[in-house]
């Protein structure tokens, strides 16, 4: 079974650019959550989906960040314009059902360097 | 106050020692408690679940929970090298899943 696609691996930036990652969650997996994880700190939750609806997004910073899911599968998290601040790895993780049996499965991550 | 509190550590232990691991949390009405595994550079990866008061063993790891002092913890008996990760507590808060920091942990041969 492939696991959680994500892509780019690394991305650099200067600060006021913008930038997108994608994540294609596990076949059939209704919840996709991105997560921000700045080094030395535990994943923080920025949005999930429950199929292509919103869950929660109490924690996206909506000025500058964005995120779909097409169709219910896979999704993409952008910002524009980067700070500074934005520098860490962005997870995507996937589950059956929302949390379920609180396994998400995690894809490799992106991480982005904003200059 | 954090939601989910753990030591950042590093923890260093001999190998073959027994590993302790805590976390406290903030919200009486968490349900389910988890400890994820993350090794440096890698996605964190679920090793325990526990749901209710008391121990849960599986291999050399056991999750204890105690609700009234709103308190997780894990052991990691015969640690090995290859335990050497970061231990991230997770605690589930109205279809939520939020970390805490981690732990660091060292096993040294």
């Amino acid at each position: 079974e492939a696991g959680v696609a994500q892509s780019p691996r690394y991305k650099i930036i200067e600060k006021r650019q913008s930038v997108a990652f994608w994540c294609n969650p596990i076949s059939g997996h209704a919840t996709l959550y991105w997560y921000q994880q700045i080094l030395g700190q535990g994943p923080k939750l920025l949005i999930q989906f429950q199929n292509n609806g919103v869950v929660d997004d109490s924690q996206l910073p909506k000025d500058r960040f964005s995120a779909e899911r097409l169709k219910g599968v896979d999704s993409t998290l952008k910002i524009q314009p980067a700070k500074l601040e934005d520098s860490a790895v962005y997870l995507c993780a996937s589950s059956l059902v929302l949390l379920g049996s609180g396994e998400l499965f995690f894809g490799e991550g992106s991480r982005l360097t904003v200059l | 106050q954090k939601e989910v509190e753990q030591n950042s550590g590093p923890l260093s232990v001999p190998e073959g020692a027994i590993a302790s691991l805590n976390c406290t949390y903030s919200d009486r009405v968490s349900q389910s408690f988890f400890w994820y595994r993350q090794y440096s550079g890698k996605s964190p990866e679920l090793i325990m679940s526990i749901y209710s008061n008391g121990d849960k063993e599986d291999g050399r790891f056991t999750a204890q929970l105690n609700k009234a002092s709103q308190y997780v913890s894990l052991l990691i008996r015969d640690s090995q090298p290859s335990d050497s990760a970061t231990y991230l507590c997770a605690v589930t808060r109205t279809d939520k899943l939020i970390f805490g920091t981690g732990t660091r942990l060292q096993v040294f041969p």
